[in-house]
């Protein structure tokens, strides 16, 4: 079965301090690794789709990379909107299997 | 752009009773999954549709079922609810075809059982 594993489950950041989130995932076929971002109460937002090792992607302050084994989402320079749970999911036949997330929260 | 609408966003049931969410999917996708998300939890897929047949099924409990209609949206109905039904439930959307695997998800319906 496929597994997403997730960390850390929760990462503190000052405003403008970088980090880097992980999502490794075991998977026989990668066929599509998804970033989201869920804040409380509220759907999943798409952020990301990454299918081949190598591949980067970028959104802002966001930057998404895929290796054979794991995924990283990296934060550079986070603002105090950027505190949300960052969900990682890789497609299991057509449907998604989440890690547990990584809750980001970026104080001022 | 328009997005997953799901209605109603939220409601309350009590024990045993019936309820029935509904999603719209962004238009001119023509599959659509559903998400249970408990607190503090991952969402956990409950069952898929494409083009109106069943396409997946994931932890669905015998008590809940679902379809997709000829206009594409969705309804899951969920009978004899328990207490531990109580969760977020979200659907999501994505076009077969195109870009296969980007689900877009709806805002969720909360249910809260008491």
């Amino acid at each position: 079965e496929d597994q997403v594993t997730q960390s850390p489950e929760a990462l503190r950041l000052q405003e403008g301090e970088s980090s880097s989130l992980n999502c490794s995932y075991t998977v026989s076929g990668l066929r599509g690794l998804f970033w989201y971002r869920q804040d409380p109460g509220k759907g999943p937002e798409f952020l990301f789709t990454l299918y081949s090792a190598g591949e980067e992607k970028e959104k802002e302050r966001l930057k998404a990379t895929l290796t054979k084994k794991e995924s990283f989402l990296h934060i550079t320079a986070p603002k105090p909107e950027d505190s949300a749970t960052y969900l990682c999911a890789v497609v299991d036949d057509y449907k998604l299997s989440f890690g547990a997330g990584t809750t980001v929260t970026v104080r001022a | 752009a328009a997005g997953v609408i799901q209605s109603p966003r939220h409601l309350i049931k009590e024990k045993r009773e019936t309820a029935t969410l509904k999603c719209y999917p962004i238009p001119r996708h023509d599959t659509v999954y559903w998400y249970q998300q408990g607190p503090g939890q991952d969402p956990q897929f409950l069952i898929s549709f494409y083009e109106k047949m069943q396409s997946d099924k994931g932890s669905i409990p015998d008590r809940f079922s679902a379809q997709q209609f000829s206009d594409y949206h969705s309804e899951l109905n969920m009978s004899s609810l328990e207490l531990g039904d109580s969760a977020l439930y979200f659907c999501a959307s994505s076009q077969i075809g195109g870009n296969v695997h980007e689900q877009y998800f709806g805002p969720g319906t909360r249910l809260t059982v008491t």
